[in-house]
């Protein structure tokens, strides 16, 4: 069981440059989640999708865009890169229905920006 | 503004020992209450959760007490064994999660 899957692991980026991250689930779980984890702040969601073709804004959501075209896939972009998005990021998925579906999280995007 | 606030930011425990962690809330429209557990490397994981209408929940050596109107609910580890060792989120949830800031633990040998 692949579960939830975050490519890639690692990525070092210049100021300014830009890039995607993808997170792909195989449980066919309607809601998906980009959060970022930085020291001492926890998990801050970014942004979410209750289902494919929708995308709303969380907590976080300056700097970033995301795209749910599939159902299975939901990317995050940064558009021009800054060293405040240095970050660990982490996707994530649930079932829909009642809230308290536990989240299942993929093992994070390790992410520098020089 | 974070939703819940979590203490302490790491205990270290000898193995066998009792850890507690603490989080505190504010908004009483939360309606669901989970720890997660987090390895080096690894995301983050559910341990175990609880609903409001429920003042304890233990799952094997882990347990949360809820006190409501104190709007207060803390994880405790039974028995702590060196694979415990993680970091530890509280998070609250009307609908997506909020994530307390996160504990540290170290089981010593």
């Amino acid at each position: 069981n692949a579960g939830v899957t975050q490519t890639p692991k690692f990525r070092v980026l210049k100021t300014g440059q830009s890039m995607t991250l993808l997170c792909a689930q195989d449980m066919n779980h309607e809601y998906m989640y980009w959060y970022r984890q930085d020291p001492g702040m926890g998990l801050r969601l970014i942004h979410y999708s209750v289902g494919e073709g929708t995308t709303a804004k969380g907590e976080v959501p300056d700097g970033y865009n995301v795209s749910r075209l599939k159902k299975q896939n939901f990317l995050l972009g940064l558009e021009s890169a800054a060293p405040s998005q240095t970050s660990v990021y982490f996707c994530a998925s649930r079932d829909q229905g009642i809230s308290n579906q536990p989240q299942h999280f993929g093992d994070g995007t390790r992410l520098s920006i020089l | 503004q974070q939703q819940v606030k979590q203490s302490p930011q790491s205990l270290i425990v000898q193995k066998g020992g009792i850890s507690i962690i603490n989080c505190a809330y504010e908004n009483t429209a939360f309606d669901y209450f989970p720890w997660y557990q987090q390895f080096p490397g690894k995301g983050p994981a559910l341990l175990i959760a609880i609903r409001p209408d429920v003042s304890e929940k233990k799952e094997g050596r882990f347990t949360i007490s809820f006190n409501k109107s104190a709007k207060q609910f803390s994880l405790h580890i039974m028995d702590s064994q060196p694979g415990d060792s993680a970091t530890y989120f509280c998070a609250v949830s009307w609908g997506k999660l909020q994530f307390g800031a996160g504990t540290q633990v170290v089981v010593t040998p």
